[in-house]
């Protein structure tokens, strides 16, 4: 069946720098993907709309210039955390959808110390 | 906001069914009733949709009223393996294939 990657799969790093988190339909292309956070023993969040082509669409209250989203092409797409902070530490999960279902990348565990 | 709600925590014992309710009341006609379940630290799976009639999958069964206004997911026997996160969400039959997640029921199997 169809699959979701996400790199890496868990990254540390310190407070102030960025991070860029991949996401990418291995058998498939996605003119859409979508980026969410998930804290802990919380559900997911969504954050954007991730279109090819042309700029994300942000869910009310997620800052845009924070949360840099890039698809670059039909397979791929990419969140940069920029100047990340502690409380931005989660869980961040992508999806693609292809035909009735949504596919989930196994997720990103970012930890910002 | 989620356009669903479901109990936060249910119980089942291995080898019962689990019957996992949904309430959806504000769902509009061409909404979709999708089903999906999270294994800690895992991104969630899909496990059955519908519209209006009753579904059946080699995972699940899915009981939609006739209003439409819930749903109930069944696990026909719960395994160990079941034990996970399931998420009921509404989806328009067109156009956008957003989300939006409720908070979901912690389904735990018991041996």
């Amino acid at each position: 069946g169809a699959v979701v990657s996400q790199h890496p799969s868990w990254v540390i790093c310190k407070s102030g720098t960025s991070v860029k988190i991949e996401c990418r339909s291995l058998d498939f292309q996605a003119t859409t993907m979508f980026w969410y956070r998930q804290f802990p023993k919380q559900s997911l969040m969504l954050m954007a709309t991730s279109n090819e082509g042309s700029k994300a669409t942000y869910e009310q209250g997620v800052e845009k210039d924070k949360f840099l989203i890039n698809h670059a092409s039909l397979t791929l797409s990419t969140l940069t955390v920029t100047s990340a902070h502690p409380e931005d530490s989660s869980f961040y999960i992508c999806s693609a959808p292809r035909g009735f279902e949504q596919y989930f990348g196994p997720g990103t565990r970012l930890t910002v110390t | 906001d989620a356009k669903t709600t479901q109990p936060p925590s249910m119980d089942c014992a291995e080898g019962r069914a689990a019957n996992l309710p949904c309430n959806h009341s504000t769902i509009s006609g061409n909404e979709y009733v999708y089903w999906y379940r999270q294994i800690h630290s895992q991104g969630p799976q899909y496990i059955i949709h519908g519209l209006k009639n009753n579904e059946t999958n080699e995972m699940a069964s899915l009981i939609i009223t006739e209003d439409r206004k819930s749903s109930t997911l069944i696990l026909p026997h719960a395994t160990l393996r079941d034990t996970a996160v399931y998420y009921c969400i509404v989806r328009v039959t067109s156009g956008t294939y957003k989300y939006i997640f409720g908070t979901g029921t912690r389904l735990k199997v018991l041996a």
